[in-house]
């Protein structure tokens, strides 16, 4: 298993409080990302970081602001949750090959959040 | 808006048949890739296959590529209990961002 961690695996927060969801990875791969799992919509881009303080918009970004100030760690923060962020969120890292000019994604196992 | 799109939503097949699962996407891609969900778990990578590819294979697994069409499928041959999972194709439309599909649920019955 690549080494990712989510935490908190689980939450259960109530409507207008700020949340922080961490991913932690051992690899010291350059990029990672957050995505959102919801039923009927697959998983959606949120943002993403292709360097310490280097951070990009994905599709579903409104919300949501990230932080990366270590390589290894990579913050996805609800400034105000609210009932429709109720999702499973999943950090993945990438190796971007310069020889292929693309790579693969090595997930975490989700933080299941619940807003109320 | 979602890059790529699955099809069919849901599978069910017997052990032994092979399955077939397709996703058609918007835009020109660098390559298009291949994950598996288990139920609860995160997704991890099946196959890959570049934008000048058309064909791929790896063990039991089959990805095609028709860029004129913007589809791609693929097939798990002599299907398992075990492949049982969610199927997503995920899109790269530069090296490094990635776009998933809505998935195909598989159900191999024993």
């Amino acid at each position: 298993d690549a080494g990712i961690t989510q935490s908190p695996r689980h939450k259960v927060t109530e409507t207008g409080t700020p949340v922080t969801l961490r991913c932690h990875q051992t690899e010291n791969h350059r990029y990672m990302y957050w995505y959102r799992q919801d039923p009927g919509h697959g998983l959606r881009l949120i943002h993403y970081s292709y360097g310490v303080k280097d951070t990009d918009k994905g599709e579903v970004s409104d919300g949501y602001s990230v932080s990366r100030s270590k390589t290894e760690d990579f913050l996805l923060t609800l400034e105000s949750a609210t009932s429709s962020q109720t999702s499973v969120y999943f950090c993945a890292i990438s190796l971007l090959l310069v020889l292929t000019g693309t790579g693969e994604l090595f997930f975490g196992e989700g933080s299941r959040l619940t807003v109320l | 808006s979602q890059q790529g799109e699955e099809d069919p939503q849901a599978l069910s097949i017997q052990e032994g048949e092979n399955a077939t699962m397709n996703c058609s996407y918007k835009t020109s891609i660098n390559n298009l890739q291949w994950y598996r969900q288990n139920s609860g778990r995160g997704l991890v990578h099946l196959i890959l296959i570049r934008s000048n590819e058309r064909e791929k294979h790896s063990g039991r697994l089959r990805v095609t590529l028709d860029t004129s069409k913007k589809s791609s499928s693929l097939l798990i041959t002599a299907s398992r209990a075990a492949d049982t999972a969610s199927y997503f194709c995920a899109t790269a439309l530069t090296g490094n961002q990635f776009y998933f599909g809505t998935g195909t649920s598989l159900t191999v019955i024993p």
